[in-house]
């Protein structure tokens, strides 16, 4: 299994500018999360999953957008770019139901918006 | 979620037992105690969760005091690798859907 992966690793954009970040896993986990961590901070959680065609907003949502259209696949889009969301962006995932909180990450994406 | 506090750093010799401390006082009685850590640059790792009773795996035991009031992992043979940041966590399994909530964890210094 290849776990949790995330592409791209590095990415700088313009203020304004939109991307998807992406996120998959092969486990067939039905829940899937982003989180993102600032510098010298804990992590902090953007979107979630429970499963295939739901999704939820976690703390920190504005100026993000996710859908999940397969269990594998949890892109985040990033609709308008703006240099607060100068981050490392954490995928992740876990089985569901009563193993929500054992999660598996993925290696992250670091964004630098200009 | 409850709050935890943990020190903000600990060294460790290598080949020593590493043994990190988490005060949990006010966690609820469906709250587990969960282990994640995180070295430079990568996405965190689960380690270990337990509710009351001891836990152990192949990476580290976990010891919750009776009145679960507090826990301690340990790592029984530090090894250079194991120098991270590590994160204890008090959530429910199930009806926080996995939000984890990361404080600023132990940085944990494994020195030769």
């Amino acid at each position: 299994n290849a776990g949790v992966t995330q592409t791209p690793k590095f990415q700088v954009l313009k203020t304004g500018q939109s991307m998807t970040l992406q996120c998959a896993q092969d486990m067939n986990h039905e829940y899937m999360s982003w989180y993102r961590q600032d510098p010298g901070m804990g992590l902090r959680l953007i979107h979630y999953s429970v499963g295939a065609g739901i999704t939820d907003q976690g703390e920190v949502p504005n100026g993000y957008n996710v859908s999940r259209s397969t269990t594998e696949d949890f892109p985040l889009r990033l609709l308008s770019a703006a240099p607060s969301q100068t981050s490392v962006y954490f995928c992740a995932s876990s089985l569901g139901t009563d193993s929500y909180n054992e999660q598996f990450f993925g290696p992250g994406t670091r964004l630098t918006v200009l | 979620d409850a709050k935890t506090t943990q020190p903000t750093s600990m060294d460790c010799a290598e080949g020593r037992a590493a043994n990190l401390p988490c005060n949990h006082s006010t966690i609820s009685g469906n709250e587990y105690v969960y282990w994640y850590r995180q070295i430079h640059s990568q996405g965190p790792q689960y380690i270990i969760h337990g509710l009351k009773n001891n836990e152990t795996n192949e990476m580290a035991s976990l010891i919750i005091t009776e009145d679960r009031k507090s826990s301690t992992l340990i790592l029984p043979h530090a090894t250079l690798r194991d120098t991270a940041v590590y994160y204890c966590i008090v959530s429910a399994p199930r009806g926080n859907t996995g939000k984890l909530i990361f404080g600023q964890g132990t940085t944990l210094q494994v020195k030769p």
